[in-house]
């Protein structure tokens, strides 16, 4: 088992431009989570998914941020326009049974927006 | 939000020493799990234990529960400098496992 597998594992770009973030899961979990750490604010969680379908998204910050999974091996998240306050890692998880069960960390994607 | 709250915030200690952190909570919560994670990486998962369980044990891993004072304990046996990373107890919240924000450990050569 390769584990939560993300990229890019380091993503640098200018204000304003589209930034797209990827995940593929752990194959048979059925949980999805997007995580933001930063230094001020510690782990977020910005939105989660069972079997596909979105549930939870309101720890996104605002319109800029999108999270799609369109199938149950890929999720991404996008960012448009980035701004430098997004700064920050971000991390996908999955599990077998949302919070019931261990989450497996992506090792993220460290995002730099200058 | 119903955060865990890691102390110490920081922990420097001799390898071969053992390494206590602790967590404290505001609600009830159906489990709790602790975190590591290392420079760089994502976090590992190390132990998860139920709201129904008072002690569970992973190698030179014991973790407490106690739920009435909402407060769990992590305790690592004979530090190794591999344990070197930051360790992060986090709580279930509905259908969210809130983190905490996390104790740095540092083991000393």
């Amino acid at each position: 088992d390769a584990g939560v597998i993300q990229s890019p594992r380091h993503e640098v770009t200018e204000m304003g431009q589209e930034v797209t973030l990827r995940c593929k899961p752990i194959s048979g979990h059925d949980y999805l989570f997007w995580y933001r750490q930063t230094m001020m604010r510690g782990l977020e969680l910005l939105i989660y998914f069972n079997n596909n379908v979105p549930i939870d998204d309101s720890g996104m910050p605002e319109d800029r941020f999108s999270a799609k999974m369109p199938n149950a091996s890929f999720s991404t998240l996008k960012i448009q326009p980035s701004e430098p306050r997004d700064s920050a890692v971000y991390f996908c998880a999955s599990s077998l049974q949302g919070v019931n069960s261990p989450l497996h960390f992506g090792n993220g994607t460290r995002l730099t927006v200058t | 939000s119903q955060q865990g709250e890691e102390d110490p915030q920081a922990l420097s200690i001799q390898e071969g020493e053992n390494a206590t952190m602790n967590c404290s909570y505001k609600t009830s919560i159906n489990n709790l799990q602790w975190y590591r994670q290392n420079s760089g990486r994502g976090l590992v998962h190390l132990i998860l234990i139920r709201s129904n369980e008072r002690e569970k044990h992973s190698g030179r891993l014991r973790v407490t529960l106690d739920t009435s004072k909402k407060s769990s304990s992590l305790l690592i046996t004979a530090s190794r400098a591999a344990d070197t990373a930051s360790y992060f107890c986090a709580t279930d919240a509905g259908f969210e496992l809130v983190f905490g924000q996390g104790t740095r450990l540092t083991i000393n050569p």
